[in-house]
């Protein structure tokens, strides 16, 4: 079947300006993770939804990021007035439930000039 | 909460050498456990995970692991790299199911293979 699928695959923006990612799950799978991965650095953790529970949104660096999820499908991660520090590889993973294996996406590389 | 260290942050290989990565975690209750390796310009492919059961874990490309709960351990062997194996190759923990739900990913090893 088919896998993760994150859109758009590069984004580059200019700084202040909102951005939206994309995250299609592997469909039945309950569990949506978002990453952020800097340049020759490991996966930082930002937010994890779980079925219809309240998301955990500890890891999000600041306000200025958020993120959707319906039911158990899609999911947006916005960060508003994007700034340099935000230049990375944004990635998404599912898994059928929490504790299972995590099947990521190719991720979104965001460029903010 | 649950924690990754990995030990090198990048380690060095000769081919047909024996490769070691090595992984630490801190739990407060029984894990899973994961290795994950990223290939220059990949995502990320899950490489072994160890639930319950056999403590030795067999993974794709020769990789295997061994939980050693009283180390606290999940270190990464294969008895001969190929030049293939270059990557990043994380570690992973996270809690097993009704306990709670994040991953918690270690910072990450690169593994270079020498010719």
């Amino acid at each position: 079947g088919a896998g993760v699928s994150q859109s758009p695959s590069n984004k580059v923006t200019e700084k202040g300006k909102d951005v939206e990612l994309r995250c299609d799950p592997i469909s039945g799978h309950t569990a949506l993770y978002w990453y952020r991965q800097r340049l020759g650095q490991g996966l930082e953790f930002l937010i994890y939804f779980q079925g219809n529970s309240a998301p955990d949104k500890s890891g999000l660096p600041s306000d200025r990021f958020s993120a959707e999820r319906t039911g158990e499908s899609v999911s947006t991660l916005t960060i508003q007035r994007t700034q340099q520090e935000d230049s990375a590889v944004y990635l998404c993973a599912s898994s059928l439930t929490s504790g299972d294996t995590q099947y990521f996406g190719p991720g979104t590389r965001l460029t903010v000039l | 909460a649950q924690s990754v260290t990995q030990l090198g942050s990048h380690v060095s290989v000769s081919e047909g050498a024996l490769v070691l990565l090595r992984c630490n975690y801190s739990s407060s209750v029984p894990p899973y456990l994961f290795w994950y390796v990223q290939y220059p310009n990949q995502g990320l492919q899950l490489l072994l995970k160890y639930t319950t059961g056999a403590t030795l874990v067999k993974g794709i490309n020769g990789f295997e692991a061994e939980f050693k709960k009283s180390e606290t351990s999940f270190h990464l062997t294969k008895p001969s790299a190929h030049m293939s194996d270059a990557a990043e190759y994380f570690c992973a923990v996270t809690l097993r199911r009704g306990y709670g739900q994040n991953f918690v990913f270690g910072p990450g090893t690169r593994l270079s293979v020498l010719p």
